[in-house]
């Protein structure tokens, strides 16, 4: 079955630079675009990064562009989020999710998530 | 970027109820909407993609409906294990977004 587990995730401190990694199992992850999800303490989903099957193509949401990079290993089956310039609210569970099999972008498998908190 | 409302925030409903939840985009994204439950300290589940098709595993109690900009999420009658919270998602473009969720509640 589909496996995605996500690590990395500590407090840290504003400014700071920290990587997310997820590691995939149960699926050709490299037949797969992938994408993180974040979800700051009891708020809603925010999509944060999606990485085309090869690395062919990222996207990032407006909060975290320029700041944060998308990447994934395929002979590892890793994804990964470097995140850089770290804000407070920057905090949040961290999930990594899988795009639907028939190509859409939506999300059909997701991790338990990994969280991370940026404080001063 | 396109907007997406859900509404109402939180729904009261009773065990065996019927429960309706709106999407509204703030543009046209044709089907490419999604409907994910979470219930407290999991992840999301994806019940329908392309508005209207149950992701694999998904009862068919719930059921999804709607096309351009108004979307509907209905669940037939409502189970313990229904009473979460909801969100929608827009696949349609870039960047993908979320609705804020509606919480569905015992009432």
């Amino acid at each position: 079955q589909v496996q995605l587990v996500e690590s990395g995730g500590r407090v840290i401190q504003t400014g700071r630079s920290l990587k997310l990694s997820c590691a995939a199992s149960g699926f050709p992850f490299t037949t797969y675009g992938m994408h993180w999800v974040r979800q700051a303490p009891g708020k809603g989903l925010e999509w944060v990064a999606a990485i085309w099957y090869d690395g062919g193509k990222k996207f990032y949401a407006d909060s975290v562009e320029g700041r944060f990079t998308v990447s994934r290993d395929n002979s590892k089956n890793t994804l990964y989020l470097e995140m850089n310039s770290l804000r407070a609210d920057d905090t949040a569970v961290y999930y990594c999710s899988r795009r639907g099999g028939d190509g859409g972008s939506y999300l059909d498998s997701w991790g338990q998530g990994t969280l991370v908190t940026v404080s001063s | 970027e396109t907007v997406m409302t859900q509404f109402p925030a939180t729904l009261s409903v009773s065990p065996g109820e019927r429960a309706t939840l709106s999407c509204r985009a703030s543009q046209s994204v044709s089907s490419t909407l999604a409907w994910y439950q979470q219930k407290p300290g999991q992840a999301p589940r994806l019940l329908i993609y392309g508005a209207s098709t149950r992701a694999t595993g998904v009862p068919d109690r719930f059921s999804g409906s709607g096309s351009g900009t108004e979307f509907t999420l209905s669940i037939s009658s409502l189970q313990s294990e229904d009473f979460a919270v909801y969100y929608c998602q827009q696949y349609d473009n870039w960047p993908l977004t979320f609705g804020g969720g509606t919480k569905v509640e015992i009432q």
